[in-house]
């Protein structure tokens, strides 16, 4: 079965304080892995899109990395900021381009002075 | 990048009414779209996907009857909640995929519906 599991499943840190947050799936084949960024009463935003291929993606603050091996992926954001209290979501998608996207849970961060 | 906007962002309703969700993709072609609810604290879960002129195709558990799905353009999909009940309440986040490409896909800001 198809799965994403995201760790931890919530996270507070102070602000300016880095923090990284896991993801592993199980989808087989894999075409790509996203994060996105969920703000409470908001839809979700792409961070970082990644194929099987690449091992590192920066968008600003944020770093995605994969390892297609061990089907794991993680999302490091450095010197947080208040602003990056949401829920973080990683969302997976197989190999085929009709392929219903498979959703984790989520790991919701909180970000405090 | 890409924007798929949705309307109304948040509707209260009697329980019984019914209610319509509209989603657009503002700048692209959408040939499929993609129907989500999220309770709170919860993640997405898709409800239904429909194809440009044809019928959607539901999630198992998800009433066809009572989730009315029309995706009569590239770029509108609706939802009708019918005869809606308090439990309906939800948020319902509409995603639509690209044509061709990468078949990205990209998420409306969700409508926040509450049934008194």
């Amino acid at each position: 079965k198809n799965q994403v599991e995201q760790s931890p499943q919530s996270l507070i840190i102070l602000e300016g304080k880095n923090c990284t947050l896991q993801c592993n799936y199980t989808v087989s084949p894999f075409s790509n892995l996203r994060w996105y960024k969920q703000d409470t009463g908001r839809g979700p935003v792409s961070l970082t899109i990644m194929t099987f291929s690449e091992n590192t993606k920066s968008n600003g603050r944020y770093t995605a990395t994969l390892d297609a091996d061990t089907k794991q992926s993680s999302l490091h954001i450095t010197a947080s900021q208040l602003s990056d209290s949401a829920s973080y979501i990683c969302v997976v998608r197989g190999f085929s381009g009709n392929t219903p996207l498979v959703f984790g849970k989520g790991t919701r961060l909180s970000v405090i002075a | 990048g890409a924007v798929v906007s949705q309307h109304p962002s948040w509707v209260i309703c009697k329980s019984g009414t019914s209610v319509k969700i509209e989603c657009r993709s503002l700048d692209f072609q959408a040939t499929t779209m993609f129907w989500y609810r999220q309770f709170p604290k919860q993640s997405l879960m898709l409800m239904a996907t429909s194809n440009e002129g044809s019928k959607a195709t539901y999630e198992q558990g998800v009433e066809k009857d009572k989730f009315l799905i029309n995706h009569a353009s590239l770029t509108l999909s609706t939802l009708t909640v019918t005869s809606a009940h308090p439990e309906d309440s939800s948020f319902y986040i509409c995603s639509a995929r690209e044509r061709t490409g990468f078949y990205e896909q990209y998420f409306g800001p969700g409508t926040r519906l509450t049934v008194t």
